[in-house]
């Protein structure tokens, strides 16, 4: 039984640069979250897909971010232009309509240098 | 908005004390509500829910009533262990568009530290 993994675990990148991590969800769970937290803070909600539908996106998601899920497995979460205030863990969720319970991946740590 | 409101810590007790971390919510319907625990090292896991009011949910010694007249949903435990040592987050869940949940809202996590 696995669990929700993401990759990589651990991003250290330069201020400019696009980065791009994967989230491989729990087979069979159609919905997929994307939250992002920083040191001290709970997790903030970013965007959920449905199958391959991007159903919502939080006003934290700026331009430079997209988010994609297109054959509504994986799902990437791209940032372009990285800026040092982007440094956080970005975790992954998954979970199945109506079943109301996410279950979070392991993360992955950008520093933005 | 919704929002998730927890005590603040560190919180430390001794074992074998009675523990209780404070959550309040704000938030339009009935939401769903959730205790999340973060052991050091380890990603987020569910550690207990409750999806109406008056429901109580309870997991490893822990148990949360979602008490709607008071919008509160506070985590207790009879007798903690050292290795209950963990952050602690209260995060509640609107039922969204198709009817199944959209993003969770977090509370900014309660330390706890269980010393021997």
């Amino acid at each position: 039984d696995t669990g929700v993994s993401q990759d990589p675990r651990h991003k250290i990148t330069k201020r400019g640069q696009n980065v791009t991590f994967r989230c491989d969800p729990i087979s069979e769970h159609n919905r997929l979250y994307w939250y992002r937290q920083t040191l001290g803070q709970g997790p903030e909600f970013l965007t959920y897909f449905q199958n391959e539908a991007q159903l919502e996106k939080s006003r934290l998601l700026s331009d430079r971010f997209s988010a994609e899920r297109p054959k509504g497995s994986f799902s990437t979460l791209e940032i372009q232009r990285t800026e040092q205030g982007d440094s956080a863990m970005y975790l992954c969720a998954s979970g199945i309509l109506l079943g109301h319970e996410q279950y979070f991946g392991p993360g992955t740590r950008l520093t933005v240098t | 908005g919704d929002s998730v409101t927890q005590m603040e810590g560190p919180v430390t007790l001794s074992e074998e004390a009675f523990l209780t971390i404070n959550c309040t919510y704000t938030a339009t319907g009935y939401p769903s509500l959730f205790w999340y625990v973060q052991y050091p090292g380890e990603g987020l896991q569910l550690l207990l829910k409750a999806t109406k009011a008056d429901d109580k949910g309870s997991n490893k010694g822990f148990e949360a009533t979602y008490r709607k007249e008071t919008t509160s949903f506070h985590l207790e435990k009879g007798s903690v262990q050292v290795s209950d040592s963990a952050v602690y987050f209260c995060a509640l869940s609107a039922r969204g568009r198709g009817g199944g949940a959209d993003g969770l809202t977090f509370g900014k996590g309660t330390h706890l530290i269980i010393q021997p």
